[in-house]
């Protein structure tokens, strides 16, 4: 049990272009997402946290504008990356709280992406 | 504010030997604690987490921890290392103050298993 699914595992895309990154909570209701964002041979960074039905809440110095992020159902949060740049080329990855535990997370399996 | 420390970049060690990846912590109050397990390119594996009650913590292949709380350690112990068990190593902390509290972690630890 407790798994989350995210797709896609790897995107190329277009300078401004944009990308959207699903998670999905296979088989729990995740109230709280969290989106993460790692640079090579770098720890993560915690991006935001996604609740759903509610505004994402946003790491300092995180563009709530360039990174949309969506929670609209108890097992989908989406990441868009609005027109994106060859800085934003990253490894993306997210967590699902499971609802009613505080302190079980469960980790999808990353975003590999690269902006040319 | 709540902090972790890995202080080794990598550790290497032979097939076979024991293993241990250094891990210390600072929360104001109690800790939830968490070890991670990321091979190239993919997310991030749970392996186990403290909570409360015993000290010593079993998790998945074969891995351990021991929750100091004196010493605010957490450190990641194998009996017999694998080559398989080459990865990077990440440990976690949360406060235990309620809610979906964000989790912390540290900055990784890249264990090499020497055949």
């Amino acid at each position: 049990g407790a798994v989350v699914s995210q797709h896609p595992s790897w995107v190329i895309c277009k300078s401004g272009t944009s990308v959207k990154i699903e998670c999905r909570s296979l088989d729990f209701q995740a109230t709280t997402m969290f989106w993460y964002r790692q640079f090579p041979k770098q720890s993560l960074m915690l991006m935001a946290t996604s609740n759903e039905g509610s505004k994402a809440t946003y790491e300092q110095g995180v563009e709530k504008d360039k990174f949309l992020i969506n929670h609209a159902s108890l097992t989908l949060s989406t990441l868009t990356v609005t027109s994106a740049h060859p800085e934003d080329s990253s490894f993306y990855i997210c967590s699902a709280a499971k609802t009613g535990t505080n302190y079980g997370y469960t980790f999808g399996s990353g975003t590999r992406l690269t902006v040319v | 504010a709540q902090s972790v420390a890995q202080p080794e970049d990598q550790v290497n060690v032979a097939e076979g030997n024991p293993l241990t990846v250094k891990c210390t912590y600072s929360v104001s109050g109690n800790p939830y604690l968490f070890w991670y397990v990321q091979y190239p390119n993919r997310g991030l594996q749970f392996l186990l987490k403290y909570i409360t009650g015993d000290n010593l913590v079993k998790g998945s292949y074969g891995f351990e921890a021991e929750f100091n709380k004196s010493q605010t350690s957490f450190h990641l112990k194998k009996p017999s290392a694998l080559v398989s068990d080459s990865a990077l190593y990440f440990c976690a902390v949360r406060d235990q103050k309620g809610g979906y509290q964000k989790v912390t972690f540290g900055t990784g630890t890249k264990l090499q298993v020497i055949p």
